[in-house]
C-alpha cells in the first residue's frame, strides 16, 4: 500500500458527461500528479500541484481540469467525455526537494466512457 | 522523436534467466534515473534510483546509468514469474519533472 488512495475505483459515463476523480496523497507529500494510461500505453503526465498551486503541466486536454485543496487532497475534473478518454487515472504524490522524483501512485480510477 | 525511448516488448524469458531492460534518452540534463514496476491494471511502484553514472544493485535488482552513452539499464537476475510485469524507466530533469518511457512488458515463463 503506496498510502495514495484514489476514488472511485471504477467509473462508467456516457460520453459528452463530466466526471470527478479523487485523490488524497500520502501523509506529509505537498505534491500531487496526474497521469493517464490508455490500454497498452505508457504514462501521460496530465499536472501537477505543490501545495495547492499548479507547479506544472502535461498534456492536458482543455475539458481537463484539477485543483489542490488546502488539505492537500486533489481533484481532476473531465468534462464533455469523449470515448477516447477511456483510460486508468492515476494519481501519485511525493516529498519536497530531491525526493520529487520519488512518486507514489494511487491504484488508479478506471474511466470507460461509453 | 522522443526524449526517452524504450521497447515496449513484450519480453518473455525462462525462469532463472538474466534479464536486461534498457532506455535510451537525448536529454542531457537528465539527473535521477528511475525504475518503477507496473503490474497488471496497477499504479507503478518505484523499484530503483540512481544518480550518477555507475552501477546500483538491491536485492536481485541492479540498476546502471551510463550517461556518456545516454543509456540506462536494469537487470534483474534469478528472475521469477513474479517479476512478470510491465517496467517503466524514468527521468528526471532539470525542471524535476518526471519523463517516462513507455514500458516494456516482461513474462517470466515458469
Amino acid at each position: 500500500d503506496s498510502g495514495v488512495t484514489q476514488t472511485p475505483k471504477h467509473l462508467i459515463t456516457a460520453t459528452g458527461q463530466r466526471v470527478t476523480l479523487r485523490c488524497s496523497p500520502r501523509s506529509g507529500d505537498l505534491s500531487v500528479y496526474w497521469y493517464q494510461q490508455s490500454l497498452d500505453q505508457g504514462l501521460q503526465f496530465l499536472i501537477q500541484y505543490y501545495n495547492g498551486e499548479e507547479r506544472a503541466k502535461g498534456n492536458i486536454l482543455e475539458r481537463f481540469s484539477a485543483q489542490q485543496f488546502p488539505d492537500l487532497h486533489s481533484e481532476l475534473n473531465l468534462s464533455s467525455l469523449e470515448l477516447g478518454d477511456s483510460a486508468l487515472y492515476f494519481c501519485a504524490s511525493s516529498g519536497a526537494g530531491t525526493a520529487a522524483y520519488e512518486q507514489y501512485f494511487g491504484p488508479g480510477t478506471r474511466l470507460t466512457v461509453t | 522523436q522522443k526524449e526517452v525511448e524504450q521497447d515496449p516488448g513484450p519480453l518473455s524469458v525462462p525462469e532463472g534467466a538474466i534479464v536486461s531492460l534498457n532506455c535510451t534518452y537525448s536529454n542531457s540534463a537528465f539527473q535521477y534515473f528511475m525504475w518503477y514496476r507496473q503490474y497488471s491494471r496497477k499504479g507503478p511502484e518505484l523499484l530503483m534510483y540512481t544518480y550518477s553514472s555507475g552501477n546500483k544493485e538491491d536485492g536481485r535488482f541492479t540498476a546502471q546509468v551510463d550517461k556518456s552513452s545516454k543509456y540506462i539499464s536494469l537487470f534483474i537476475r534469478d528472475s521469477q514469474p513474479s517479476d512478470s510485469a510491465t517496467y517503466l524507466c524514468a527521468m528526471r530533469n532539470s525542471n524535476y519533472q518526471l519523463i517516462w518511457g513507455a514500458g516494456t512488458k516482461l513474462i517470466i515463463k515458469p
